[in-house]
């Protein structure tokens, strides 16, 4: 079956403006996690949705990030007013759940995201 | 606070050669360790997990709760082993993984 997919793959954007990134798990994982992967930083975690409900939020860098999923499926991270400092590459994973036994992440290809 | 800590960026090791990344880890109770690897244009996969005690490509590791450490080991380094290793941790109870900042591993011919 098809993995996780992410898109844009690359994205270039002007500092400033706003930007969504897309995250498709695999079908019927119910976890679904956002990550951040920077030179020197290894890998950063944003936030961790349970479902459509995020319990753990705790890794997002500032009120300028947000997050949302609908539907138990689909997610998107939203980055406002980006700066050169969130150029990094994000990467998305779902899980078939956060219990024991279920919590191996499954990762998406990443987008690249470039702040001029 | 659940911490991992892969203390090298950088790891070069010849062809045929032993090689050890290590993990140390910071939690009260009782973890469950992973290892993830990257290669080069690939996404990040599971490697192997403490629990299932089992040797994925060659590469062993173990759980060493004296020393909290969860060191991945192969006696033999292959060229293809070279690409960035991250070790993981769960601490018990319903949350995410807690990942190291990775260890590139570059394995020369």
């Amino acid at each position: 079956g098809a993995g996780v997919s992410q898109s844009p793959s690359n994205k270039v954007t002007e500092k400033g403006k706003d930007v969504e990134l897309r995250c498709d798990p695999i079908s019927g994982h119910t976890a679904l996690y956002w990550y951040r992967q920077s030179l020197g930083q290894g890998l950063e975690f944003l936030i961790y949705f349970q479902g459509n409900s995020a319990p753990d939020k705790s890794g997002l860098p500032s009120d300028r990030f947000s997050a949302e999923r609908t539907g138990g499926s689909v997610s998107t991270l939203t980055i406002q007013r980006t700066q050169q400092e969130d150029s990094a590459v994000y990467l998305c994973a779902s899980s078939y759940g956060p219990l024991a036994g279920q919590e191996t992440q499954y990762f998406g290809p990443g987008t690249r995201l470039l702040v001029l | 606070a659940q911490r991992v800590t892969q203390p090298e960026k950088l790891l070069s090791v010849f062809k045929g050669a032993p090689v050890e990344l290590k993990c140390n880890y910071s939690y009260s109770g009782s973890p469950e360790l992973f290892w993830y690897v990257q290669y080069s244009r690939q996404r990040l996969q599971l490697l192997l997990r403490h629990i299932s005690r089992e040797s994925i490509k060659g590469f062993t590791a173990d759980l060493n709760k004296g020393e909290t450490s969860f060191h991945l080991k192969k006696p033999f380094a292959q060229e293809e082993d070279s690409a960035m290793y991250y070790c993981a941790l769960r601490p018990s109870g319903n949350t995410p993984l807690v990942f190291g900042k990775g260890t590139r591993l570059s394995v020369i011919a």
